[in-house]
């Protein structure tokens, strides 16, 4: 069955970075892009951006734009969004979510980063 | 970027009801709107994509409807386990976004 695995939660300070990875099985991973959306704490969901398994590319938020990366690793099946400069407001659970063309259809369970 | 909103932003149906929510695009997006149900503490589930067309599993008492900028979900008879809340999003043009979304309760 198709399953997207997320790594464990982060805290981290102002101004670091965070790399959360999405680890994907039962599928054939490129052959589906994947999303990354995010949800702060009691808010809605945030789109921050796409990428192709197939050959890297991707489509970023304008709001990220500049402090964002999303890559694959296709050997391992596994996706990756760091997210750089975090503030404060970067709170939020990050999800990693199977696409259908961009649609995000298999979700994983989500990664608590924690910014303080 | 197009803005999505959702009427009502919470809603209140007893078991068996049949319950509406509405979605309004700032600019048409053509027939690229997707609904989510989202349980507490879980992450989103995708119900329906490209306005109407169901997921694979998901119960048929799920439907959507609409174009341009007007698109409904409809849940013909409401169940327990329907409490949730229900986002759409704009898959037309990025950033692809969400509604702000629309919490249903049970009576």
């Amino acid at each position: 069955q198709v399953q997207l695995v997320q790594s464990a939660a982060e805290v981290k300070k102002p101004g670091a970075s965070v790399k959360v990875s999405c680890k994907a099985s039962g599928y054939i991973f490129s052959n589906y892009g994947i999303s990354w959306v995010r949800q702060a704490p009691g808010q809605g969901l945030e789109w921050m951006g796409w990428i192709s398994t197939n050959n890297g590319n991707t489509i970023y938020a304008q709001k990220f734009q500049d402090r964002v990366t999303m890559t694959t690793d296709t050997s391992t099946y596994t996706a990756y969004m760091e997210l750089r400069s975090l503030r404060s407001d970067d709170t939020a659970v990050y999800y990693c979510a199977r696409s259908i063309v961009v649609v995000p259809e298999y979700w994983g369970q989500g990664t608590l980063v924690t910014v303080s | 970027d197009i803005q999505m909103t959702q009427s009502p932003s919470s809603l209140s149906a007893s078991v068996g009801d049949r319950v509406t929510i509405t979605c309004r695009a700032s600019q048409t997006i053509s027939s690229y709107l997707n609904w989510y149900r989202q349980k507490p503490g879980k992450a989103p589930n995708l119900l329906i994509r490209a306005t109407s067309t169901l997921r694979s599993g998901v119960p048929s008492r799920f439907s959507g409807s609409g174009s341009g900028t007007d698109f409904t979900l409809t849940i013909s008879s409401l169940e327990p386990e329907d409490v949730a809340t229900y986002y759409c999003q704009q898959s037309y043009s990025p950033p692809y976004t969400f509604g702000q979304g629309t919490n249903l309760e049970m009576k």
